[in-house]
């Protein structure tokens, strides 16, 4: 397939415990872009790449969370100590350009900190 | 401090009639918009655009409209069919918000056969 692809697509956590969200996004597109979607709630933008910089990460919500990527392609984002608020749907993006084309989003993983 | 409202969370339309859902923004340098569609358990899908350049934009049964002295966008579905029926976001960029595309909080639709 050619989509975005998220992995894991559910994940249960105990509060304390880190985790590691995957997104491979679609071959070729510089942008790559974390969103989450709590219960209720919109698309609350966590960071933004192009290439392997990240010249926006303003969305991240405290220091417990940090994302990479590397080759230009896979990122991860990363939640240390989670806590129940964390508790969300992670949705993944890339886009070819920047935010002027539109963004082609993965399914999302859904991180449950019990 | 919401910069892009959807202010119906949701709607109910019969089908082959027209569904508007409407989005409303507070920021003045937004200059591009757009739709998305979500199914439950998918990501959103990108739907139409419009820059702010325009009023209008179509493409088959989808057309987004754009006041910008209302601060003010809608899109239309017609006629709208059973098939629609999804969360629709509404989002904008621009205004130095160089990676953050802005989105509301989304509207479910429901497009009864």
């Amino acid at each position: 397939g050619a989509g975005v692809s998220q992995s894991p697509s559910n994940k249960v956590t105990e509060k304390g415990k880190d985790v590691e969200l995957r997104c491979d996004p679609i071959s070729g597109h510089t942008a790559l872009y974390w969103y989450r979607q709590s219960l209720g709630q919109g698309l609350e933008f966590l960071i933004y790449f192009q290439g392997n910089s990240a010249p926006d990460k303003s969305g991240l919500p405290s220091d417990r969370f940090s994302a990479e990527r590397t080759g230009g392609s896979v990122s991860t984002l990363t939640i240390q100590r989670t806590q129940q608020e964390d508790s969300a749907v992670y949705l993944c993006a890339s886009s070819y350009r920047d935010m002027s084309a539109p963004l082609h989003f993965g399914n999302g993983t859904r991180l449950t900190v019990t | 401090d919401q910069q892009v409202k959807q202010n119906s969370p949701s709607l109910s339309v019969q089908e082959g009639r027209i569904s508007i859902l409407n989005c409303d923004y507070t920021n003045s340098m937004f200059d591009y918009f757009l739709w998305y569609k979500k199914y439950p358990a998918e990501g959103p899908t990108f739907l139409i655009s419009i820059s702010s350049i325009k009023d209008k934009n179509e493409d088959g049964r989808f057309t987004v409209f754009l006041n910008k002295s209302a601060k003010h966008l809608s899109l239309h579905i017609v006629p709208s069919q059973p098939g629609d029926s999804a969360v629709y976001f509404c989002a904008a960029s621009g205004g130095g918000s160089q990676g953050n595309l802005i989105f509301g909080k989304g509207t479910k639709l429901s497009v009864k056969p």
